[in-house]
């Protein structure tokens, strides 16, 4: 298995309260990626990164913030929680780029009240 | 726009049968991706299979196969010899976008009856 952890693995907070979630590797894989996943939508990807201090928005970026200042770690910031971002995010690495095969990470739960 | 599509919002088979789920994909982008992920209960997701556009033969993991039909663009996932551990969630995804852009499907929910 590949070894990525997130943290914390369930929350509930407050709308309006700011939330980060981390995301921790030990392959060294440069690509990481922040997904979220609903009901009736499958995953969609909210930010990526391809490096350290490169990152780009996804699909659902809006009311997302991501930083990397390490290859091992990927921060996915909520500045300011709302009850739509109420959802599963996962986290997910890739050696060589969303073209290849990702390893996803186990999941948070998070639950804006 | 690029889009996944899975019709099939939940199959039943019988353990030790083949089972054909479904996938149809949208894109105007001659160079793409086709992947298929399985979700079981416990949540994770985890990688089965993976066919490129350019790909001349259809893509083989195991009891896994990538039914590819590039003019009706459709990426069918076939599960040979189903079994019980095979019960989960399966997702249908696409990479394309010059690679950049990942759009995954609903989900079928594939449920193994002894």
């Amino acid at each position: 298995d590949a070894g990525i952890t997130q943290s914390p693995r369930h929350k509930v907070t407050e709308t309006g309260t700011p939330v980060t979630l981390r995301c921790h590797q030990t392959e060294n894989h440069r690509y990481m990626y922040w997904y979220r996943q609903d009901p009736g939508h499958g995953l969609r990807l909210i930010h990526y990164s391809y490096g350290v201090k490169d990152t780009d928005k996804g699909e659902v970026s809006d009311g997302y913030s991501v930083s990397r200042s390490k290859t091992e770690d990927f921060l996915l910031t909520l500045e300011s929680a709302t009850s739509s971002q109420t959802s599963v995010y996962f986290c997910a690495i890739s050696e060589q780029g969303l073209a290849y095969e990702q390893y996803f990470g186990p999941g948070t739960r998070l639950t804006v009240t | 726009a690029q889009k996944i599509t899975q019709t099939q919002p939940g199959m039943f088979v019988q353990e030790k049968e083949a089972v054909t789920l479904d996938c149809t994909y949208d894109t105007s982008d001659p160079s793409y991706g086709l992947f298929w992920y399985k979700q079981p209960s416990s949540g994770e997701m985890i990688f089965l299979i993976y066919q490129g556009s350019y790909d001349q033969q259809n893509a083989t993991e195991g009891r896994y196969s990538l039914n590819f039909q590039k003019a009706r663009k459709s990426a069918n996932l076939v599960i040979s010899a189903s079994q019980l551990g095979d019960s989960a969630m399966y997702f249908c995804a696409m990479i394309s976008g010059g690679y950049q852009k990942v759009t995954f499907g609903i989900g079928t929910k594939l449920q193994v009856i002894p």
